[in-house]
């Protein structure tokens, strides 16, 4: 079974450019969500879709940032206008919607790294 | 606040000896699941295991386990047998359940080198 992937993984752009990344997730996971890890810091919540429906967008960090999920399988995050901060490695995870009170796994991809200079 | 707390920025261990990464959490939900992952030099984010907050047992997945006192608010991560292999960064990660959201909240990882 294929993992989540993860497209491009690097980008190297300067301020100012727009960056589209895109994430696949596993056949199958209804929940969707990003992260950013920002070098030497933890890694953040962006935000959560659960098929094309955003769950929780509240780690967004402005409206520079825009996800979309279309027709609930793959999803893009832009970023327009890009700035320095946004540096990072931004990782895309996957999970089934769980069934019960066990809480699901989240299944990660590689990660784009992205470098606004 | 802090929700996961991984003090050690770098380990060291010799090859075929056990290791322990901690982690300590902060949540007042009663019901949150801890998790592990290793993340290589490759990049990609690997799942290792999982501890329950009603799970009565520690948590184990072949040579990892969970040292889980709940008491303490600490899930440490022990490698036994350290192989070559095992040298990557490390994340120890909590998601809360009465939390509306599905996210994960992560500590800053600790990065193992394991010493041949």
């Amino acid at each position: 079974e294929a993992g989540v992937t993860q497209f491009p993984s690097h980008s190297v752009i300067e301020k100012g450019q727009t960056v589209t990344l895109r994430c696949d997730p596993i056949s199958g996971h209804d929940n969707l969500y990003w992260y950013r890890r920002v070098m030497g810091k933890e890694i953040k919540f962006l935000l959560h879709f659960v098929k094309e429906s955003k769950q929780d967008e509240s780690g967004m960090p402005n409206n520079r940032f825009l996800a979309e999920r279309t027709g609930g399988t793959y999803s893009t995050l832009k970023v327009q206008p890009a700035e320095l901060e946004d540096s990072g490695v931004y990782f895309c995870a996957s999970s089934p919607l769980a069934g019960g009170p066990k809480l699901e796994t989240q299944y990660f991809g590689p990660g784009t790294r992205l470098l606004v200079l | 606040a802090q929700k996961i707390t991984q003090t050690q920025p770098g380990m060291f261990v010799q090859e075929k000896e056990a290791v322990t990464l901690d982690c300590t959490y902060d949540t007042s939900d009663p019901s949150y699941g801890l998790f592990w992952y290793k993340q290589p030099s490759s990049g990609e984010m690997i799942f290792l295991i999982y501890q329950g907050s009603y799970d009565q047992q520690n948590a184990t997945e072949g040579r990892y386990s969970l040292n889980f006192q709940k008491a303490r608010k600490s899930a440490n991560l022990v490698i036994s047998a350290s192989q070559l292999g095992d040298s990557a960064m490390y994340f120890c990660a909590m998601r809360e359940v009465s939390h509306t959201g599905n996210q994960f909240y992560f500590g800053t990882g600790t990065s193992l080198t394991v010493i041949p």
